[in-house]
């Protein structure tokens, strides 16, 4: 079974801060992990996707993750938060074999400060 | 190229009635799937079709719960009859291919049901 678990519901930053944003996984099989994030009354937008290729993900608006196996993780990174990043950030998983179910995790909020 | 489109955006209902919501996907995406988002949790997956069939629907309740792709292009999910836990907003995404598990996955704006 597949689970993702998000530390986190709501996230503050500055404007021009770090922004970091965690996710550990649960897999009993290689995971494709990926982070969406949603807009308020939007529906969700893949930021990236990891699907073994590259331990290292690149995404759309300057957002990165990296997997790692040794710590279960595939935590969000940016590394200067702008005002448009609010909004709720999701991380998901699904195997890399069989079923392509996407499991979500609970979704951390995030609040960019001026 | 136009996203997946959902109707109503809105609607609210007393419990016991009945109600439909309808999904177009992207033109040409072979998979559709309808997520059930309750406030404050992640998207669960009810019901997931290839084409015209089922690939899983192994969460819908299906003493309520029904939906459709006929053709195998736009969805309808309808609740029948509803109860209050039904409140929640229902996600309709599409996505290209078969049942790989790198697809993209690509969401409407979502229907935000309130049962009263």
């Amino acid at each position: 079974a597949q689970s993702v678990t998000q530390l986190g519901s709501h996230v503050s930053v500055s404007e021009g801060a770090l922004v970091l944003l965690r996710c550990n996984y649960s897999s009993s099989v290689p995971p494709y992990l990926f982070w969406y994030v949603q807009y308020p009354n939007q529906g969700l937008q893949l930021l990236l996707k990891y699907t073994s290729a590259a331990t290292l993900v690149k995404g759309i608006n300057g957002f990165e993750a990296e997997f790692k196996k040794s710590e279960t993780s595939f935590h969000l990174t940016k590394p200067s938060a702008h005002m448009s990043d609010a909004a709720e950030y999701f991380c998901a998983v699904t195997q890399s074999s069989g079923a392509n179910n996407l499991f979500f995790g609970t979704g951390t909020r995030l609040t960019v400060i001026p | 190229e136009a996203g997946v489109a959902q109707s109503p955006r809105y609607k609210i209902i007393e419990k016991r009635q009945s109600v439909a919501f309808w999904c177009n996907p992207i033109s040409g995406h072979a998979t559709l799937y309808w997520y059930q988002q309750i406030l404050g949790q992640g998207p669960k997956l009810l019901i997931q079709f290839q084409n015209n069939g089922v690939v899983d629907d192994s969460q819908l309740p299906k003493d309520r719960f029904s939906a459709e792709r006929l053709k195998g292009v736009d969805s309808t999910l309808k609740i029948q009859p509803a109860k209050l836990e039904d409140s929640a907003v229902y996600l309709c995404a599409s996505s290209p291919y078969g049942t790989a598990s790198t697809d993209t996955q690509y969401f409407g704006p979502g229907t935000r049901l309130t049962v009263l």
